[in-house]
């Protein structure tokens, strides 16, 4: 079956614009995972669904970054007023349910966000 | 906080080396332990894993044992072949669920 897929897979905008980055989860996975993965740096979680509801939000850097889930399966993160040092690669993971052991974390291709 | 230490890289070997990649652990709990890897241009796959002490997790060759007296989850494998060339990544989840990387270790593979 299909994997976890990002859209899109790279984008290129400019300091202060509003992008939104879409993840698509395995069909069937109740939890989904946003992390941010800068150049030569292990990923940092950012946030975390599961359903609909945002169960851990704790690694949004700030109030400009946004996600959600309204239907709890495509997620989108969205980001305001974009700045230089938010580029990074945004990678997105799913897994069939958040307790062992279903909880196997199936990570997506990534989009790399580029702030000019 | 809880984090993950690995060593930095590069590891330059030549194939059919020993190779070994170290990774230590902070954790206020009992975490599970991961290894990832990250192919050039794919994306981060889980390599092996080992949910409590003791634990030995084992995959593709490589091999993992939970060590919680050195809070230790050290990445081995007997004879590297040129196709292991990939960035590893240590990681621990406590019940969060979120995973917490270490750096990542790039490991080059010479014929």
């Amino acid at each position: 079956g299909a994997g976890v897929s990002q859209t899109p897979s790279n984008k290129v905008t400019e300091k202060g614009k509003y992008v939104e980055l879409r993840c698509d989860p395995i069909s069937g996975h109740t939890a989904l995972y946003w992390y941010r993965q800068s150049l030569g740096q292990g990923p940092e979680f950012l946030i975390y669904f599961q359903g609909t509801g945002a169960a851990d939000d704790s690694g949004l850097p700030n109030d400009r970054f946004f996600a959600v889930r309204p239907e709890g399966s495509v997620s989108t993160l969205k980001i305001q007023r974009t700045e230089r040092g938010d580029s990074a690669v945004y990678l997105c993971a799913s897994s069939l349910a958040s307790r062992p052991p279903y909880n196997e974390q199936f990570f997506g291709p990534g989009t790399r966000l580029t702030v000019l | 906080g809880d984090s993950v230490t690995q060593m930095e890289g590069p590891v330059t070997l030549s194939e059919e080396a020993f190779l070994t990649i170290n990774c230590t652990y902070t954790a206020t709990g009992y975490p599970s332990l991961f290894w990832y890897v990250q192919y050039p241009g794919e994306g981060l796959q889980l390599l092996l894993k080992a949910t409590k002490a003791d634990d030995k997790g084992s995959n593709k060759g490589f091999e993992a044992t939970y060590r919680k007296e050195t809070t230790s989850f050290h990445l081995e494998k007997g004879s590297v072949q040129v196709s292991d060339s990939a960035v590893y990544f240590c990681a621990l989840s406590l019940n969060t669920d979120k995973l917490i990387f270490g750096t990542g270790t790039r490991l080059q593979v010479f014929p």
